[in-house]
């Protein structure tokens, strides 16, 4: 099975500052990676898909990059409405696989 | 406006059953991969099960290999998940999940409310 080393799991931060997040696959993955953003009591929201391709409606602050296994999502100017619980998910296989999940508070 | 419905979620003792099933509407459900995804109390996500759209290829964790069944109604654009031989352990909110493309490998795009299941003595 593929496994997804998410990295860091909490994060302090302010609005307006940028940040970055990483997740790295056991395995090559082809850029089969999802992010996706979690709020308290609610489902995930998709954010970026094949690595770097943001999904339609996400604001252009967050973006995705991928170099071999390692994989990374940047929101370049947090906005209030960003802090919440970030996933990487690889779907290269069938057996999908998330990453342990990132907490992004204010600082 | 895609939008997933699930139900039949609930209190079971272990190592009892459920089946949760999962309405779908604004899209044309027989075209696309489904999966099941559950997250557990104050825990990450974690991939559950997946399945073809003819119902062809099925897919599981290892974790519940043997013990759930994913299936699909396309007449009815439905998904179900029955569940069997329960453990504390699958005590978790399930959300049911289309894919973004008609590919199994491709990200979740929706993503259903999720059905709280509490398996406990």
């Amino acid at each position: 099975d593929i496994q997804m080393t998410q990295s860091p799991s909490t994060l302090s931060a302010s609005v307006g500052d940028g940040v970055t997040i990483t997740c790295r696959a056991s395995h090559r993955i082809s850029n089969y990676l999802a992010w996706y953003q979690q709020k308290p009591g609610k489902a995930p929201k998709l954010l970026i898909y094949k690595a770097s391709n943001l999904e339609s409606g996400v604001p252009s602050r967050f973006s995705g990059s991928a170099s071999g296994t390692e994989f990374t999502l940047t929101i370049s100017s947090l906005q209030p409405d960003d802090f919440a619980t970030y996933y990487c998910q690889q779907y290269n296989s069938y057996s999908y696989t998330f990453g342990q999940g990132t907490k992004l508070e204010i600082k | 406006e895609v939008q997933l419905v699930e139900s039949g979620g609930g209190l079971v003792q272990p190592p009892g059953s459920l089946r949760l099933s999962c309405v779908a509407s604004g899209f044309t459900f027989s075209r696309y991969w489904m999966s099941w995804v559950r997250q557990g109390p104050g825990k990450g996500l974690e991939w559950v099960a997946n399945i073809k759209q003819d119902g062809s290829e099925k897919h599981y964790v290892d974790s519940v290999r043997g013990r759930f069944t994913i299936s699909r109604d396309n007449s009815k654009n439905s998904l179900y998940l029955q569940m069997s031989s329960l453990r504390d352990e699958d005590t978790a909110v399930y959300y049911c999940a289309s894919l973004r493309g008609f590919s199994a490998y491709d990200a979740i795009a929706s993503w259903g409310q999720g059905t709280l299941v509490t398996v406990s003595s």
